[in-house]
């Protein structure tokens, strides 16, 4: 079964730091793959995604992900964190073109220390 | 562009009351929403898929008789949740696309209290 497993439940860093969050997945064939942003009591901002093609895909806000087919990623990275990028940052993959239904990691809670 | 808006925001009812969420599409047209419900501090987990004209599909273990979803437009779809009880308390949201399955556009949520 397709599952996607994001091992950083909470991440602190000091602002202006650098930023990795983790996000492996399970998936058979070429995965569709997701990095949604969502703040408090908010829906979700669509930060990237990946179908295909270069394996290095840039988003808003300064984000950047890679997927990595053999290691079964797609890190979401930031080179400078600021403070408004505190939120709960969840990755996703589609378990299905068809359905379009997507798979949840469990997310992770990013803090920005000042 | 692809905005979606959900309605209300926030509601609180009485146990044993039936409450009704709106997800429109504001600027495109949605043949298919889904609707999403998530825990406090937990993730999204996918109730069912509505389509436009039809019946929704709902995932194993939602209770269909209780989450009652209506797609009468390109624009707009509701759940009802009927006969609300505190545990249905939860913060709900649903999302659309303009076109493939995949690209989905969140609402801002609704954050159900049952009292």
């Amino acid at each position: 079964a397709q599952s996607v497993t994001q091992p950083d439940i909470h991440i602190t860093v000091s602002e202006g730091a650098s930023l990795e969050l983790r996000c492996n997945y399970s998936y058979g064939a070429t995965p569709y793959l997701f990095w949604y942003v969502q703040s408090p009591g908010q829906g979700l901002q669509l930060l990237l995604k990946y179908f295909s093609g270069d394996t290095l895909v840039q988003g808003i806000k300064g984000f950047e992900a890679e997927f990595k087919r053999s290691q079964s990623s797609f890190n979401l990275r930031k080179p400078s964190v600021h403070w408004s990028d505190a939120a709960e940052y969840f990755c996703a993959v589609v378990s299905s073109s068809n359905t379009g239904k997507l798979i949840f990691g469990q997310g992770t809670t990013l803090q920005v220390k000042p | 562009g692809a905005v979606v808006s959900q309605h209300p925001s926030r509601v609180i009812c009485k146990s044993g009351t039936s409450v009704k969420i709106e997800c429109r599409s504001l600027d495109f047209q949605a043949t298919t929403m889904f609707w999403y419900r998530q825990f406090p501090k937990q993730s999204l987990m996918l109730m069912a898929t509505s389509n436009e004209g039809s019946k929704a599909t709902y995932e194993q273990g939602v209770e269909k008789d209780k989450f009652l979803i209506n797609h009468a437009s390109l624009t707009l779809s509701t759940l009802t949740v009927t006969s609300a009880h505190p545990e249905d308390s939860s913060f709900y949201i649903c999302s659309a696309t303009p076109g493939a399955l995949y690209e989905q556009y969140f609402g801002p949520g609704t954050r159900l209290t049952v009292t």
